[in-house]
């Protein structure tokens, strides 16, 4: 596609369900990457992709958070037992090269998440 | 650890008078550097970064930012400011050891 698309773009929920966040990255584009973003912040680095696999996880908060991006395109952001605190914007990015610090990463619009 | 400041939650500007959105940061490594701006309920859209070479860098929409390793500063400009810049910018950075850290944000508002 000609950008990143995340689905849904708003989710509501209740304590302790499970939700998925789905992000399609641009076309071509190799690394993939996960980000949180609370009311008023900067977005912070949650995990990012290397192909298929998860290069770097540290930024997931706890073991509640999962991600997966089977065939090397399209991610999903896995939410256990949600809680209110994470409530925030999810906001996914890709960029064209695995090993690169240098390139630049093209962001999606994001998919608002409520934890009712 | 690497961290960006932005120092200004807010900055306001006339319309057509030169505007200043002030970044500074600490990396380990050669430090890359990125400018985000932000619209309401919109993504983070690219606007420039300095990799290497020249200090001056421009981008998008007539925007520009000088990287200054002496004072860790890459603070971003631009001549005429428009209404419609408006928004939230967000300054990052990453080196080749970490991954990318922005700053909280700056809200810019250009007044007509």
């Amino acid at each position: 596609g000609a950008g990143v698309s995340q689905t849904p773009s708003n989710k509501v929920t209740e304590k302790g369900k499970y939700v998925e966040l789905r992000c399609d990255p641009i076309s071509g584009h190799t690394a993939l990457y996960w980000y949180r973003q609370s009311l008023g912040q900067g977005p912070e680095f949650l995990i990012y992709f290397q192909g298929t696999g998860a290069a770097d996880d540290s930024g997931l908060p706890n073991d509640r958070f999962f991600a997966v991006r089977p065939e090397g395109s399209v991610s999903t952001l896995k939410i256990q037992r949600t809680e209110r605190g994470d409530s925030a914007v999810y906001l996914c990015a890709s960029s064209l090269r695995t090993s690169g610090s240098r390139e630049t990463q093209y962001f999606g619009p994001g998919t608002r998440l409520l934890v009712l | 650890a690497q961290s960006v400041a932005q120092p200004e939650d807010q900055v306001n500007v006339a319309e057509g008078n030169p505007l200043t959105v002030k970044c500074t940061y600490s990396v380990s490594g050669n430090p890359y550097l990125f400018w985000y701006v932000q619209y309401p309920n919109r993504g983070l859209q690219f606007l420039l970064k300095y990799i290497t070479g020249d200090n001056l860098v421009k981008g998008s929409y007539g925007f520009e930012a000088e990287f200054n390793k002496s004072q860790t500063s890459f603070h971003l400009k631009k001549p005429s400011a428009l209404v419609s810049d408006s928004a939230l910018y967000f300054c990052a950075v990453r080196d080749q050891y970490n991954d990318m850290r922005f700053g909280a944000g700056t809200r810019l508002t250009v007044k007509p």
